[in-house]
């Protein structure tokens, strides 16, 4: 089974718009951590936004928040009033194990969302 | 601080050459990694290390070697390149985490764009 799952490939939103990139993501460990990452055309990877298992609250960024809903194990996240330098593909991906142990730093990336910003 | 740097840019190989893919960091950070990331498939790891001389496999290791003799370097060697091994390679590292949730990003290279003809 796939760890991270991202069913949009592509995805065309208009200026201004929010926009939500879904992430399903499947793992028995009780401790990992989900992050985003944007690779715009360039090819350099940025990363976006964090939110641990064990975090309480949605993580937020500026103009990025995570939706995190545990029990369905999904990671959305949402850009709001999106600009035309938010055309990319964005990266959700999965860190298992609680930090410290070896080898647990470990990513596990989706196949990504190219996402359009139509002006 | 300059970040992660990777060299080369670019890379062409004829099948059968070796070659080394050269990243390093100022960051002092203990964990380095490779990926290699093909069309349609995202990013998948193919070595990682926790320090120096510290080094594992991650899910796609076949035909490429690492070590790690300093905290800064983390070259990956190509020893007999196959098409298959054509792809935009990425070095990327990291704190290792104290014990607890943390939000270690890890920060990435420019990357290496490698064809094997």
């Amino acid at each position: 089974a796939q760890k991270i799952t991202q069913t949009q490939p592509g995805m065309f939103v208009q200026e201004k718009e929010a926009v939500t990139l879904d992430c399903t993501y499947d793992t028995s460990d009780p401790s990992y951590g989900l992050f985003w990452y944007k690779q715009p055309s360039s090819g350099e990877m940025i990363f976006l936004i964090y939110q641990g298992s064990y975090d309480q609250q949605n993580a937020t960024e500026g103009r990025y928040s995570l939706n995190f809903q545990k029990a369905r194990k999904s990671a959305n996240l949402v850009i709001s009033a999106s600009q035309l330098g938010d055309s990319a593909m964005y990266f959700c991906a999965m860190r298992e194990g609680p930090w410290s142990a070896f080898g647990n730093e470990k990513l596990t990336f989706g196949t990504g969302t190219r996402l359009t910003i139509i002006p | 601080n300059a970040g992660v740097t990777q060299t080369p840019k670019f890379q062409v190989l004829k099948t059968g050459q070796s070659m080394t893919l050269q990243c390093a960091q100022d960051m002092n950070h203990e964990y380095m990694s490779w990926y290699r990331q093909d069309p349609g498939m995202g990013l998948r790891l193919i070595h990682y290390s926790v320090g120096a001389g510290i080094t594992d496999q991650g899910e796609v290791p076949n035909g490429y070697n690492v070590s790690r003799s300093t905290t800064e370097d983390f070259p990956l060697r190509l020893l007999s390149a196959a098409p298959s091994q054509t792809s935009v390679y990425f070095c990327a590292s990291s704190s290792l985490g104290l014990a607890g949730e943390s939000s270690y990003e890890q920060y990435f290279g420019p990357g290496t764009r490698l064809t094997v003809t």
